[in-house]
């Protein structure tokens, strides 16, 4: 079956602008998870939905950053006024819930490279 | 804080068992060893976990010392394609999965 897909695959934009980052979980996996990675650096957890609702957005940096789950299934990252350390590749991931570990493990997107020039 | 510790890098010859060490000494008894890997420009990928006994699957085998402070991911015989980083990474509940900056693992012809 399919896996999880970002998109776009990149985003250049200008400081300042507003973006939009969008990922397709794996159908019927419940949770969904952003993170961050910085170039050289392992991947920074944001924010994971159970559902439709955020159950951890601790990871989220500022309130620049915000990200929706409305029906359950696809969210969106949304990023305003954007600043050049904003750039990075953003990862999503899902799994069949969220829980005792072992039974849920994470599958990831390739993630969407974002330049902030 | 970091829970797991885990060298920067590491090479392996082509065919030849690759062994990467992790320590996490301030795990809990019911935190989980996971191990996951990310070849360049990929998201990362899910390889093996375990708790108390060893593992092994169709990727690797995974060896948890008996006090349970450190283990080692085993990839039997290496190949060029599993040059990736690799992160160790222990946890109760998966939405708490937290990385690190992991090993960067070179295998060389």
């Amino acid at each position: 079956g399919a896996g999880v897909s970002q998109t776009p695959s990149n985003k250049v934009t200008e400081k300042g602008k507003y973006v939009e980052l969008r990922c397709d979980p794996i159908s019927g996996h419940t949770a969904l998870y952003w993170y961050r990675q910085s170039l050289g650096q392992g991947p920074e957890f944001l924010i994971y939905f159970q559902g439709t609702g955020a159950a951890d957005d601790s990871g989220l940096p500022n309130d620049r950053f915000f990200a929706v789950r409305p029906e359950g299934s696809v969210s969106t990252l949304k990023i305003q006024r954007t600043e050049r350390g904003d750039s990075a590749v953003y990862l999503c991931a899902s799994s069949q819930t969220a829980g005792l570990a072992p039974y849920n493990e994470q599958f990831f997107g390739p993630g969407t490279r974002l330049t902030v020039l | 804080d970091a829970k797991t510790t885990q060298p920067t890098s590491m090479d392996c010859a082509e065919g030849r068992a690759a062994n990467l060490p992790c320590n996490h000494s301030t795990i809990s008894g019911n935190e989980y060893v996971y191990w996951y890997r990310q070849i360049h420009s990929q998201g990362p990928q899910y390889i093996i976990h375990g708790l108390k006994n060893n593992e092994t699957n169709e990727m690797a085998s995974l060896i948890i010392t008996e006090d349970r402070k450190s283990s080692t991911l085993i990839l039997p015989h290496a190949t060029l394609r599993d040059t990736a980083v690799y992160y160790c990474i222990v946890l109760y509940n998966n939405n708490d999965m937290r990385f690190g900056a992991g090993t960067r693992l070179t295998v060389k012809p």
